[in-house]
């Protein structure tokens, strides 16, 4: 069935690095993409997002990139901060539907 | 402003026993939708909500699930003769409209725990 994925479980990174993490879709009919980021405990709390109509779109130290041609998309987050650590999601929502599907998740840790 | 509200927070019932989760969203979304999350494991839909329309109902696991929203407001998830694999976190989420232009507001979920 239609899935979203992501390519790295974990991701490590440095204080002030610049993070990118990763995610394939398999939904050619996805209109709207969505990146959460998940602190313990919380909800998923929004990110960014992007139409389907864009190729990038950029936020405070952060930018999503989309690629239609492979069905990527990217969460790319500046001078990574240690309040940055936390599980970030994927999600795509269908043009004619209102659930979202969400990928797998990638731990981000930031090492001070 | 106020968020998205659940309650309870944590729920650790015995396996076979009913439980109902209560979630209250953002006032005037007109949209409710509940999620389960799996130990590290990503948001799996369960139902929708959007106005007096019917229910979209398509990610309920089996008929021990069931969601009523009372007055287009509050919410209750109920699953019945609970079994161990439905032990999660249940996550509501409201938004103004529905489909690509709502951006879903998520609540800290409910833990349950069934034994």
């Amino acid at each position: 069935g239609e899935s979203v994925g992501l390519h790295l479980p974990t991701l490590s990174v440095q204080e002030g690095d610049n993070s990118i993490i990763n995610c394939a879709y398999s939904n050619s009919a996805s209109d709207y993409f969505i990146w959460y980021k998940q602190e313990s405990g919380k909800g998923p709390q929004f990110i960014i997002d992007i139409r389907s109509n864009m190729d990038k779109r950029q936020g405070q130290r952060v930018t999503v990139l989309l690629n239609k041609t492979v069905k990527h998309l990217s969460l790319q987050i500046a001078a990574t901060q240690p309040g940055d650590s936390a599980v970030y999601f994927c999600a795509e929502q269908e043009t004619s539907g209102s659930r979202l599907t969400f990928g797998e998740g990638t731990q981000l840790t930031v090492n001070p | 402003g106020a968020g998205v509200s659940q309650s309870p927070s944590n729920k650790v019932t015995e396996k076979g026993k009913d439980v109902e989760l209560r979630c209250d969203p953002i006032s005037g979304h007109t949209a409710l939708y509940w999620y389960r999350q799996s130990l590290g494991q990503g948001l799996e839909f369960l139902i929708y909500f959007q106005g007096n329309s019917a229910p979209d109902k398509s990610g309920l696991p089996s008929d021990r699930f069931s969601a009523e929203r009372t007055g287009g407001s509050v919410s209750t998830l109920t699953i019945q003769r609970t079994q161990q694999e439905d032990s999660a976190v249940y996550l509501c989420a409201s938004s103004l409209v529905r489909g690509p232009l709502g951006e879903q507001y998520f609540g800290p979920g409910t833990r349950l725990t069934v034994t």
